[in-house]
């Protein structure tokens, strides 16, 4: 079975600071990993993934994930935040099992405010 | 351009009555997604189809129906059993693989209100 903790549900950086957002998960399969954004009243979009290969995964707009399988986690960056990166961010996981339906399971978001 | 399409945007409903959500796909995407979004509470899911005429019920079915006989459309019916139905409805679909390499494609959402 699969779990995905997000730590942290809101997180307040300046223009032009870093962008640290948090994902740790649980899964006793190889995982994928999977990093979505949401505007307000939108629907979300893929930002990056992890599937297999090289650990550091890019993505769009400037964001960047490393895997770390020892820490079991999936942290999202980005190096200088700007006022567009507000939204909410989740962090997903997958990965192939045996039997049954293999989905997402997703965890509960983190809000990323950016002030001027 | 292939995606999902969700209508209508914004749906109000008068209590005790039912509601029916549209989604389509031209994805040629076996799977398909209902999740429910309420504030601070992420992302809950309602039911999901693996294929045509086959469906399974989530982790909050209850209230809520689905059919599934076109590949390319998924509607969810909120019926008047449904005690707190306003929020945000997302329909998703996936290409079926068991690994979920390519992650889900979402819509732009529903939002329902009661009225």
């Amino acid at each position: 079975a699969q779990s995905v903790t997000q730590l942290g549900s809101h997180v307040s950086v300046s223009e032009g600071a870093l962008v640290l957002l948090r994902c740790n998960y649980s899964s006793s399969v190889p995982p994928y990993l999977f990093w979505y954004v949401q505007y307000p009243n939108q629907g979300l979009q893929l930002l990056l993934k992890y599937t297999t290969g090289a650990t550091l995964v890019k993505g769009i707009n400037g964001f960047e994930a490393e895997f770390k399988k020892s820490e079991t986690s999936f942290h999202l960056t980005k190096p200088s935040a700007h006022m567009s990166d507000a939204a909410e961010y989740f962090c997903a996981v997958s990965g192939l099992s045996s039997g049954g339906y293999n989905k997402l399971i997703f965890g509960a978001g983190t809000r990323l405010a950016v002030h001027p | 351009d292939g995606g999902i399409t969700q209508s209508p945007k914004y749906l109000f409903r008068k209590e005790g009555q039912n509601v029916t959500l549209s989604c389509e796909q031209n994805l040629n995407h076996d799977a398909m997604y209902w999740y429910r979004q309420d504030p601070g509470q992420g992302l809950r899911l309602i039911y999901y189809s693996q294929i045509v005429n086959d469906f399974q019920k989530g982790d909050i079915a209850e209230g809520y129906s689905v059919s599934r006989e076109k590949k390319e459309s998924f509607p969810l019916t909120v019926t008047s059993a449904q005690k707190n139905p306003t929020a945000f409805y997302l329909c998703a679909s996936d290409d079926g693989r068991r690994d979920r390499t390519n992650g889900y494609t979402f819509g732009s959402g529903t939002r329902l209100t009661v009225v």
